[in-house]
């Protein structure tokens, strides 16, 4: 069964520096997420995309993040100058469209580490 | 305000009981979907079901039922003969529209222990 995946598994980094966190939707869909559960907390949405743009972001979603879509596969979210509080994991998600009747397929995510 | 609740934080049980995992939710949207995802200790985040807003059937997928009531805004959620392998965390989600797509809204979960 198709599944979206996400690299790295998990990223340990300085505070300040960038990450990029990178995601491979399932290849037939149209719309694509990044989600944030911080430890123990709600899954939380950032930010969704949709014909090579952004379609919706959350208060979260401030101008320290950006998301990019930089070939036909990958689906990638920057985090300018990280902080503490970024620590968190982060969900990639795709679907077929954009309706609500359209699971989104989560991949298994990448835990952000901030030091 | 859409919303969704999981009041349980956490249950633990023994192997073979029935639990029940409770979801009520909040939302203006007339349409929506239901979704519960699970979460093993692994950590990532596993689609179990949609349910949409006009469909009031209950659902059974081998020992796992759901009971969608609308009169009482609760998508309840069943696992009938508990296994070690249940244990989670379990999310109930709602879609909720926004201009051009949709996302979807979590409750914070229930922690699902089956203890052997």
């Amino acid at each position: 069964e198709p599944e979206v995946t996400q690299t790295p598994s998990h990223q340990v980094t300085q505070m300040g520096q960038e990450v990029i966190l990178r995601c491979v939707p399932i290849s037939n869909h149209l719309y694509f997420y990044w989600y944030r559960q911080i430890l123990g907390q709600k899954v939380e949405f950032l930010v969704s995309f949709y014909n090579n743009e952004i379609s919706e972001k959350s208060e979260i979603f401030d101008d320290q993040f950006s998301v990019e879509r930089p070939d036909g596969s990958n689906f990638t979210l920057k985090i300018r100058s990280t902080k503490l509080e970024d620590s968190a994991m982060y969900f990639c998600a795709s679907s077929e469209a954009g309706g609500r009747n359209q699971p989104q397929h989560f991949g298994d995510g990448t835990r952000l580490s901030i030091l | 305000a859409q919303k969704v609740t999981q009041a349980q934080t956490e249950i633990s049980v023994v192997e073979k009981e029935d639990v029940t995992l409770d979801c009520v939710y909040e939302t203006r949207d007339t349409t929506y979907y239901l979704f519960w995802y699970k979460q093993p200790p692994s950590g990532e985040l596993v689609f179990l079901i949609r349910r949409n807003s006009f469909d009031e059937q209950n659902e059974i997928s081998g020992r796992y039922s759901w009971n969608f009531q609308k009169s009482t805004s609760s998508f309840n959620f069943t696992i009938t003969a508990s296994q070690v392998v249940d244990s989670a965390v379990y999310f109930c989600a709602l879609t909720h529209k926004m201009d051009s797509s949709y996302k979807l809204i979590f409750g914070s979960g229930t922690r699902l222990l089956v203890r052997p």
